[in-house]
């Protein structure tokens, strides 16, 4: 089974900086990778993890660490419109299936 | 280019009736993923098809739920005889053979309210 942990909620000022976290126990390990979720919105890729260490991609950046189970989604320079839902997922040792987390609610105050 | 049409995007059922949720893939996508997304809850994996064939529906519940992906239009979630706790919003994602599936576009989502 898959067990995918990550903050509800968080909350920052723009121009800041965010790291949501995300922590899994999983039984079989395939690549992790994060999505925004606007609400009523679908679901975006975002990033994708599958050696440890940073992939950085303009503002945001996301981190891996298989031994520690442990990954992070940095957002730099926070603006107005990425207040939304970061959901972090994990892919098993199929090539299709994703076990999500709950999803962290980001809020982008003025 | 439009991307994974879902239709409709709310959709609201009495108690025992039937819902039918469609999803057209994007052009020249053949591969189908069906997500269910609770209130406050992760989005779960229900069922990946290919054109007339179910691959994997390990995570379809056992009774009232059945998916289709035929030769000629769009993938068909059916939900008989719904019940308020299969109010939820059910996203739809495809690929193409060869492609990265989990780099696969999803579609807007179908917001079943089940009253």
């Amino acid at each position: 089974g898959q067990n995918i942990d990550q903050p509800t909620e968080m909350t920052a000022t723009e121009g800041a900086i965010v790291q949501i976290n995300c922590t899994y126990q999983t039984s079989g390990f395939n690549g992790l990778f994060w999505y925004q979720q606007h609400a009523g919105e679908a679901p975006t890729f975002l990033s994708y993890n599958v050696l440890d260490g940073l992939e950085e991609k303009g503002r945001f950046s996301s981190f891996l660490s298989r031994s520690k189970g442990y990954s992070y989604l940095l957002l730099k320079e926070l603006q107005m419109k990425d207040s939304a839902s970061y959901l972090c997922a994990v892919r098993d040792r199929n090539d299709y299936k994703l076990s999500f987390g709950a999803g962290t609610t980001v809020t982008v105050r003025a | 280019n439009a991307g994974v049409m879902q239709n409709p995007r709310h959709l609201v059922r009495r108690r025992g009736q039937e819902a039918r949720l469609r999803c057209s893939p994007m052009k020249g996508h053949s591969h189908v993923y069906w997500y269910r997304q609770l209130p406050e809850e992760g989005l779960k994996f229900m069922v990946y098809l290919q054109k007339e064939n179910i691959i994997d529906e390990s995570g379809m519940p056992k009774e009232r739920f059945s998916a289709e992906f035929p030769k000629e239009g769009p993938s068909i979630l059916r939900i008989q005889q719904v019940v308020r706790g299969d109010s939820a919003a059910y996203f739809c994602a495809s690929s193409a053979p060869g492609e990265d599936p989990l780099k696969s576009f999803f579609g807007q989502g179908t917001r079943l309210t089940v009253v």
